[in-house]
C-alpha cells in the first residue's frame, strides 16, 4: 500500500523565515501529488498540485513545491513566511487509479510575528 | 456558492447513541467522501461515493454507514457511538476522482463521544 511521510510534525518559525516541509511517498509508478492547507478554524483547501510537466509548481500565497522523482519527494517551500501562514499542511499522493489518495499526517506550522 | 456544507458543527454523544452527519454540495460533483481527522494522524477515508446510488468503503468504515440517494447529499450515520469515534469529520467532493481532481472540503463536524 502506498504511504506518505511528513516529518517534523510541529514547526515553529518567525516571520520572514523560510519554510520547507518534506513529503516522501512510497510508490514507484506515476503519481499525482497535492498539498492541502488547513488554516485555523477553516476547512482544508488545495494549495497546489502536480500531475505532469515542470516539476516546480507554484501555488497560492507564494508557495511552491518541487517534484523530485528520483527521491520520491514533493517538498513544499515558501521563501518568506507570514503570520497568516500559520496552518496545518497536508501532503497527499495518488498512485494508481483515479480515486485513490493517501494523506500524510500533516505539519503543524506556527509563525510567530 | 455554498460549496460543501456540513451540519452540525459540534456534537456530543453518549456511548451507544446514534446520529447522522449531514453533507450537501451544490457543485454537481459526482464524487463525495467522508474523512475523519485525528490529531497527528492525518486524514482517513471512511466511505466514498462515485455517484447517486453508489457507495463504497474506505480505509476505516467500521461503525459507520452512508447513503447517496441524490447527487447533492451524502449523509454519514453512526449507529452505536463509541469513544473511538471521537474525531473531526470532514465531508468532501470532487469533480472527478480525488486522485486526479482537487477535493472541496466542508468545514467539519467536531464529534465527542463520552
Amino acid at each position: 500500500a502506498q504511504s506518505v511521510s511528513q516529518h517534523n510534525h510541529h514547526v515553529i518559525l518567525s516571520e520572514a523565515a523560510s519554510l520547507e516541509l518534506g513529503c516522501n511517498y512510497s510508490y514507484g509508478g506515476t503519481v499525482n501529488l497535492f498539498w492541502y492547507v488547513q488554516y485555523p478554524g477553516q476547512h482544508l483547501q488545495l494549495l497546489l498540485k502536480y500531475f505532469s510537466g515542470d516539476p516546480l509548481v507554484k501555488g497560492i500565497k507564494g508557495f511552491e513545491a518541487e517534484f523530485i522523482k528520483s527521491k520520491f519527494s514533493f517538498n513544499l517551500r515558501k521563501p518568506s513566511v507570514q503570520w497568516s501562514d500559520t496552518a496545518e499542511y497536508f501532503c497527499a499522493v495518488n498512485a494508481g487509479g483515479n480515486n485513490r489518495l493517501a494523506f500524510g499526517k500533516g505539519n503543524q506550522v506556527v509563525v510567530i510575528p | 456558492n455554498a460549496g460543501v456544507t456540513q451540519t452540525p458543527k459540534f456534537r456530543i454523544l453518549k456511548i451507544g447513541q446514534s446520529m447522522t452527519l449531514q453533507c450537501a454540495q451544490d457543485m454537481n460533483h459526482n464524487y463525495m467522501y467522508w474523512y475523519r481527522q485525528d490529531p497527528g494522524m492525518g486524514l482517513k477515508l471512511i466511505y466514498y461515493s462515485v455517484g447517486a446510488g453508489i457507495t463504497d468503503k474506505g480505509e476505516v468504515p467500521n461503525g459507520y454507514n452512508v447513503s447517496r440517494s441524490t447527487t447533492e447529499d451524502f449523509p454519514l450515520r453512526l449507529e452505536l457511538a463509541a469513544p473511538s469515534q471521537t474525531s473531526v469529520y470532514f465531508c468532501a467532493s470532487s469533480f472527478e476522482g480525488q486522485g486526479v481532481s482537487p477535493l472541496h472540503f466542508g468545514n467539519g463536524t467536531r464529534l465527542t463521544v463520552t
